[in-house]
């Protein structure tokens, strides 16, 4: 069946380093693909997403690009804060119906 | 700017005892999912319900799950029998069939 596999945390960063979590997937349709993120305490925000091949997502300073070839959807950011400290899950969707979630990457950033 | 709530936001039960879980939402979605994570685990889909109807569940979505939007805004989920393995943060989303959106979380522990 379909997955996501993302890299193991934690990850810390010194604030304003550069930021690479990695994310890999497997399905056997053209998904849609998403990274969510969890702040302390809260519930689940969509940070990004990208439907079809080649398409980039952003915001907030964050950036995925959806590669078919290499089947990722790595998340970075060029200069981290510390209020990006979350945990950051990469999901996809096949079908538009249930989302198919990675392990989840915890990301610590120390000032 | 619209957003899915749930209620309780905690809720301690014994085992074996049934629990409602709630949520409202975003009123002009018509798609509906609840998904659950236990601690320090990755997000699980559990059921999703569209035009009324349960369109997909998974294996942990057994006969003693159920769900119900009884009254055109709300959608709940039903444990009948609580057991120790269901405590976990429960998470409902509404979406338009493109995105999810996830309220804050129910977290239940069951005693």
């Amino acid at each position: 069946g379909d997955s996501v596999t993302q890299m193991e945390g934690p990850v810390t960063l010194s604030e304003e380093a550069f930021l690479t979590i990695n994310c890999t997937y497997t399905a056997t349709g053209y998904p849609s693909l998403f990274w969510y993120v969890q702040y302390p305490g809260e519930g689940l925000q969509l940070l990004l997403k990208a439907t079809k091949a080649d398409d980039k997502g952003s915001n907030k300073g964050f950036e995925a690009t959806y590669r078919k070839e290499t089947t990722s959807f790595h998340l970075e950011k060029g200069s981290v804060q510390v209020s990006d400290s979350a945990v950051y899950f990469c999901a996809l969707s096949d079908r538009g119906y249930q989302l198919i979630w990675g392990a989840g990457t915890k990301l610590i950033i120390k000032p | 700017e619209p957003e899915v709530t749930q209620t309780p936001s905690h809720q301690v039960t014994q085992m074996g005892q049934e629990v409602i879980l709630r949520c409202v939402p975003i009123s002009n979605h018509l798609y509906f999912y609840w998904y659950r994570q236990i601690l320090g685990q990755k997000v699980e889909f559990l059921v999703s319900f569209y035009n009324n109807e349960i369109s997909e569940k998974s294996e942990i979505f057994d006969d003693q799950f159920s769900v119900e939007r009884p009254d055109g805004s709300n959608f709940t989920l039903k444990i009948r029998s609580t057991k120790l393995e269901d405590s976990a943060m429960y998470f409902c989303a509404s979406g338009d069939g493109y995105e999810q959106y996830f309220g804050p979380g129910t977290r239940l522990t069951v005693t």
